[in-house]
Formats: C-alpha cells, sequence, structure tokens
C-alpha cells in the first residue's frame, strides 16, 4: 500500500466549468476526510466520511461542492460552476476510525487553479 | 471566537541550535493535539500526537510540550538539520468533534548551514 493518492495532482480550469477530483484512501482506513487548503494557511476541513456515510460537512461546502464514497473505497469530490475563488489545495486524508490515537494520512493534494 | 495562532513569521535557525515552534489557543478544549510537517505542494505528515492529560511526548530528536492551563504546546527540534525546513502545522482533534483535525496556519521553520 502506497498511502493516500489522490487525481490529478494539478487541475487548471475556465470559471464556470465542472471538476472533479478523485482519492483513494489506505484501503484499511474506514474514515476519509476533505480538506481545502489556501496559501499561507492551514488546512481547513470541508467533510468526511465513515466507510460510504458522509457525516459531517462543514459551512465551507457550498451546494456547489459535492463528495461521495460509494461503497466506502475511493472518494470523489465534485466542484459545479467553479469560481475564482475555489482555487486552492484539495487534501484527502484517511484514518482508522480510532483516529486520534494515530495520525491521519493525507494525499499529496490536487491544486485547482481557476482562471 | 476559538483560534489557533502559530507564530506566521518564519523561524530561521543555525543548524545544530534547538527550534521552537508555538501553538497558542483559545476557546478550546481540545482532547489530542498533534503537530504535522508540511512541504512545499505535498499534503501534510503526521509527526507527534499528544494527548489533553499528558505533559511532554518525545521521538527521536522531537519534543512536544502541552499545557492546557497555558493553552499553549510548544515543538522542539533539537540538532537541527537543513532537511528540517518545512512548514510545521499544529492540528487540534475536539472531544465528540467527530475526529477532525482543526489546523492552525502553521509555521515556516528554516535551518541554515
Amino acid at each position: 500500500d502506497t498511502g493516500v493518492s489522490q487525481d490529478p495532482r494539478h487541475k487548471i480550469t475556465k470559471r464556470g466549468q465542472n471538476v472533479t477530483f478523485r482519492c483513494d484512501p489506505i484501503s484499511e482506513h474506514n474514515r476519509l476526510y476533505w480538506y481545502r487548503q489556501t496559501l499561507g494557511q492551514g488546512p481547513e476541513f470541508l467533510t468526511y466520511f465513515q466507510n460510504e456515510a458522509q457525516l459531517e460537512k462543514s459551512r465551507l461546502l457550498s451546494d456547489r461542492f459535492s463528495a461521495e464514497r460509494p461503497k466506502g473505497s475511493f472518494s470523489t469530490l465534485e466542484i459545479q460552476r467553479t469560481e475564482q475563488g475555489d482555487s486552492a489545495m484539495y487534501l484527502c486524508a484517511s484514518s482508522f476510525r480510532q483516529g486520534p490515537n494515530y495520525g491521519y494520512t493525507f494525499g499529496s493534494g490536487t491544486r485547482l487553479t481557476v482562471v | 471566537s476559538q483560534k489557533i495562532e502559530q507564530n506566521s513569521e518564519a523561524l530561521n535557525i543555525q543548524e545544530g541550535k534547538t527550534a521552537t515552534l508555538t501553538c497558542n489557543y483559545t476557546n478550546y478544549s481540545p482532547a489530542y493535539l498533534q503537530w504535522y510537517r508540511q512541504d512545499p505542494g505535498r499534503g501534510p505528515v503526521f509527526l507527534l500526537l499528544i494527548r489533553e492529560n499528558e505533559k511532554e511526548k518525545r521521538k527521536e530528536r522531537l519534543k512536544v510540550t502541552f499545557d492546557t492551563t497555558l493553552k499553549q504546546s510548544l515543538f522542539h527540534i533539537t540538532a537541527s538539520q537543513p532537511a528540517d525546513s518545512a512548514t510545521y502545522l499544529c492540528a487540534f482533534i475536539l472531544t465528540g468533534g467527530g475526529n477532525k483535525l482543526t489546523f492552525g496556519t502553521g509555521t515556516q521553520l528554516k535551518v541554515e548551514l
């Protein structure tokens, strides 16, 4: 297992287009998290799944954002009608349910640029 | 309002010295505190975890302290090396918070020869 994989690494899109990112977590981890990070800031929580259930969504996650985790394996994050303010690094992390006793494993992120 | 503050100014130190990074918080009662390292263009990498009832944790050249009275965590790297240059993030997990991490803004460390 090579850790958490995210695809693509970079995405440039025109304002108004839809984009979709994929995250493949560590296979034994049942919790999956999405974060967003802008330059000079720490990652901000967006949403998380336990298995296939989406258990919490941040206020940051507007109606244009949707995340899925079918079958409790990989996850996708879709942004519809992208805006320039969506430009950021989108990070995925996974953990065991007992996560607080262990670190979270992050992927390398998808850097989105909206032009 | 809840705040997690890390020094936004970069910390420059000489190789071999001890680097000390600070994480202060207000209006939080974190159950766990974690420290991560982040290199440019990469995701954070977990370093250390400390629980609210622990005062200090060590791992090789790393040491973390957690003072719930001062509402502060200190992160130390002893015998620092240029390879330690990175941004270091503190993150909280709140009791009953779904185990999601709440991050500080990070402090950039540069270790010079």
